[in-house]
């Protein structure tokens, strides 16, 4: 099956630093998702973006669907950033969703 | 809109118990979905729907049962709970196969 992997696992950023995180997978996909955990547990939707570049305020993506790969930036960090991110990708003929282990984020202050 | 609902959100039990996790969605989406989350680890898929009337197995849906009750209500059943199903169980939605997820708050399982 189609595996995904996200980089890095673990991430610790001083607040207004920027970053980017990576999910790479195996095989075409015709489906994936950014989301964010928050330390309540919550998983919140940040992009669709199955190809093509998102922004929204602080947060842009991008996916490069022909390389296999996706990006989340993340800029001028603040606390409330901290949590877990989280890939999905859905793939052709199936309505199943795979996803990565996540990338934990600390904004300190 | 409430969006994804789910109860309850917190659940002890003892091993060999039942008990069944419910979800609700009011966005008339076609697809349901049942993750679970295990500590420090991503979500991993018991069982799905594509639509109404259909389920079908993910990643892990050994020990697990699952009732499409209609469109808007999709439900997953323990018949005899073990320590191993001791996670944080989620829902979601989608409408189709290639749109956005939109997840419930969770359920948080204890089985002792």
């Amino acid at each position: 099956g189609i595996q995904v992997e996200q980089s890095p696992p673990d991430l610790i950023l001083q607040e207004g630093a920027n970053s980017t995180l990576r999910c790479n997978f195996s095989d075409s996909v015709n489906n994936l998702q950014w989301f964010h955990q928050n330390p309540w547990g919550q998983l919140i939707n940040l992009f669709y973006i199955p190809s093509g570049t998102k922004q929204n305020g602080r947060l842009s993506a991008t996916t490069v669907a022909t390389e296999r790969y996706s990006l989340l930036y993340i800029s001028s960090s603040q606390t409330t950033d901290s949590g877990v991110y989280f890939c999905a990708v859905g793939y052709s003929g199936t309505y199943k969703y795979i996803f990565g282990t996540g990338t934990r984020l600390k904004v300190l202050a | 809109n409430a969006g994804v609902t789910q109860t309850p959100k917190f659940q002890v039990l003892k091993t060999g118990q039942s008990m069944t996790l419910q979800c609700a969605q009011d966005m008339n989406h076609n697809s349901m979905y049942w993750y679970r989350q295990d500590p420090g680890m991503g979500l991993r898929l018991i069982y799905y729907s594509a639509s109404e009337g259909t389920t079908d197995k993910g990643e892990v849906p050994n020990g697990y049962n699952v009732s499409r009750l209609n469109k808007r209500e999709f439900s997953l059943r323990l018949e005899s709970a073990a320590p191993s199903q001791t996670s944080v169980y989620f829902c979601a939605s989608v409408q189709g196969a290639y749109n956005e997820q939109f997840f419930g708050p969770g359920t948080r399982l204890t089985v002792l």
